[in-house]
Parts: C-alpha cells; structure tokens; sequence
C-alpha cells in the first residue's frame, strides 16, 4: 500500500503569516504530484501538477516545489488571507498509465482576520 | 468549465438497501472515479473507469460495484448498504494525463 503523508495535520496562522506544508511520497514508480484545495461545502480543486524533479510552480500567492529523488513536495503560501482557509491535499501518481491517484489526508488551514 | 455532478447531496438509507450513486459529467473525459472520505483517513479510492464499459477497483471496492454503461455516466452501487459505509462519496473525471475535477459530494448515511 502506497503511503502519502502530509504534515502538519493542521494549521491555524493570523492573516498576512506566510506558511507552508509539506507532503511526503515513495521516491520510486513516480510520475506525478498533484496538489488540490478543498474549501469548506465545495469540492476540491486542483491547483498543480508537478511532475519533474526541482519543479516550481507558481499561483498567486501560493508556490510549490517538488523533490522526486527524495519523495517530497513543499507547498508554500505568501501572506495568508482568510479566503486561503481550506484543506489542502497533496496526491501521488504512479507510473502505471493510468490516472490512479492516492491522496494524503490534507494539511487543514485556518487563516484568522 | 468542468462540470461534474452527483445526483444527491445528502441521502440517507436503511441497512440492507440496494443504493446508487450517480455522477455525470459533461466534458467527455474518459476517466471517472468514485472515492469516499472519512475523518483521518483522507480521500480514498473505491473504484475508478478509464473507458465505457471498463473499471478497475480502487484501494477499498469491497461492498461496492459500478457501472460505466456511457462515457458521461459512472455509477457506485452499494448492493447491500451497511452502516460501515457512512461516508461522503465523491465523483471525479479527468482526461488523459490532466487534473481530476471533482463534484459537490453525496453525504450517506447508512441507518
């Protein structure tokens, strides 16, 4: 069973606090790292896929890097605002061919006025 | 923009029914996937379909089948629900090698 870990568990900062979370995955059989954003009552939504080593990607305020050799992803958030509260999953993709994903549980963020 | 849509946003029903889930989606992706989340444990995946007609189960399909008669159509079925299977179930599609795009969710409960 693949593992996908994401750390911290969850997260509370005061608005304009910069933040970051990391995700942790098998550095073998990789093919892509996929980070969503799931808001409260809506449904998640994708922000990147990264799939080369030293990747960086970039969207507004928040950024990714990505460490295949190693097996982690950092994600990165520039001056929190409170519509940034949600849960941010990170997924794993194999080189299977197919679209298989395995989540982490999510890194759970409060962003207070 | 993407749209995927489940049939239900909440449903609740008894032990031993037959239940089904509907997803539709409207940006004729060939992939379609059905996931539940439970607090702790993350989104994970029940079943999933890379064609009409074709499905490959997911990390957890016991208690669980599906149904991909149309490309734009993927059905969970619960044959015969149990309360274990309280959950919110989520759809998703995706074309080939591109970002999942998710629906709303079904919160089921199983009484």
């Amino acid at each position: 069973i693949l593992n996908v870990e994401q750390s911290p568990q969850s997260l509370h900062v005061q608005e304009g606090d910069s933040t970051n979370f990391t995700c942790s995955f098998p550095s073998s059989n990789f093919y892509a790292l996929h980070w969503y954003r799931w808001e409260t009552a809506k449904s998640p939504e994708a922000l990147f896929v990264m799939t080369l080593n030293g990747d960086e990607k970039k969207k507004g305020r928040i950024s990714a890097t990505l460490n295949t050799k190693e097996g982690y992803s950092y994600l990165y958030i520039k001056g929190s605002q409170p519509e940034d509260s949600a849960t941010y999953l990170c997924a794993f993709q194999m080189n299977t061919g197919f679209q298989k994903l395995v989540f982490g549980t999510g890194t759970r963020l409060l962003v207070s006025p | 923009d993407v749209k995927v849509t489940q049939s239900s946003r909440y449903l609740v029903k008894r032990t031993g029914e037959k239940v089904f889930l509907e997803c539709v989606q409207d940006m004729d992706h060939e992939n379609m996937f059905w996931y539940r989340q439970d607090p702790g444990l993350g989104l994970r995946l029940i079943y999933f379909s890379y064609d009409v007609k074709m499905k490959e189960k997911g990390d957890i399909p016991e208690g669980y089948s599906v149904s991909r008669e149309k490309k734009e159509r993927f059905s969970l079925i619960l044959e015969s629900a149990s309360t274990n299977q309280t959950s919110m179930y989520l759809c998703a599609s995706s074309p080939s090698k591109k970002p999942q795009h998710f629906g709303d969710g079904t919160r089921l409960s199983i009484l």
